[in-house]
């Protein structure tokens, strides 16, 4: 079955800090890779997806590419902000499982003034 | 309405009691997902619909547990005689079309936090 696993957590960045979260995947077929965010005391959003290889999903400043040859969907940023102190989580779905997507369990970032 | 809504926000229950969970979603999305987040842990599926009905309700971890949609909008998860492992938040989500394409964005409600004593 499809599985998706993610860096350990929790991350504990400074203002301005590079980030990366690490994110690889399992899947029997193609599928397409997101990434949501959940910020404190709100659901879980859409921060980009990616639904083919070597394509580069881009948001707020973050960004993640579907590599395919290492299976993986890494989540970027150049220069973090407090704002971004949330739980990111990686996510895959295909279409033979569309109704089932599969996430990570989760990275929690902290980003200190 | 503007986003996926969720009743309770919070609810604490006795252990046996049963508890039903609530979620309305955007209007015109016709799939919709019940997910549990447990403490520390990532999200697991529970039961998808499309429509008024339940295509894939692998997730339902025992029979325990059941969903209905009616009138392709409001859904119920309802937890008959709660367990203290059932304690998690439970997300609901739905998206505007089936998933065939596989590119299926999910938006999410905030969650009804489950509490078991």
């Amino acid at each position: 079955g499809n599985s998706v696993t993610q860096m350990e957590g929790p991350v504990t960045l400074s203002e301005e800090a590079f980030l990366t979260i690490n994110c690889t995947y399992t899947a029997t077929g193609y599928p397409s890779l997101f990434w949501y965010v959940q910020y404190p005391g709100e659901g879980l959003q859409l921060l980009l997806k990616a639904t083919k290889a070597d394509d580069k999903g881009s948001n707020k400043g973050f960004e993640a590419t579907y590599r395919k040859e290492t299976t993986s969907f890494h989540l970027e940023k150049g220069s973090v902000q407090v704002s971004d102190s949330a739980v990111y989580f990686c996510a895959l779905s295909d279409h033979r499982n569309a109704g089932k997507s599969t996430f990570g369990d989760g990275t929690t970032l902290t980003v200190k003034p | 309405g503007a986003g996926v809504s969720q009743s309770p926000s919070n609810k604490v229950t006795e252990k046996g009691k049963d508890v039903e969970l609530r979620c309305d979603p955007i209007s015109g999305h016709t799939a919709l997902y019940w997910y549990r987040q447990s403490l520390g842990q990532g999200l697991e599926f529970l039961i998808y619909f499309q429509g008024n009905s339940a295509p894939d309700k692998s997730g339902l971890p025992s029979d325990r547990f059941s969903a209905e949609r009616t009138g392709g909008s409001v859904s119920t998860l309802t937890i008959q005689r709660t367990q203290q492992e059932d304690s998690a938040v439970y997300l609901c989500a739905s998206s505007p079309q089936p998933p065939t394409s596989g590119a299926n964005v999910l938006t999410f409600g905030a969650g009804s936090r489950l509490t078991v004593l």
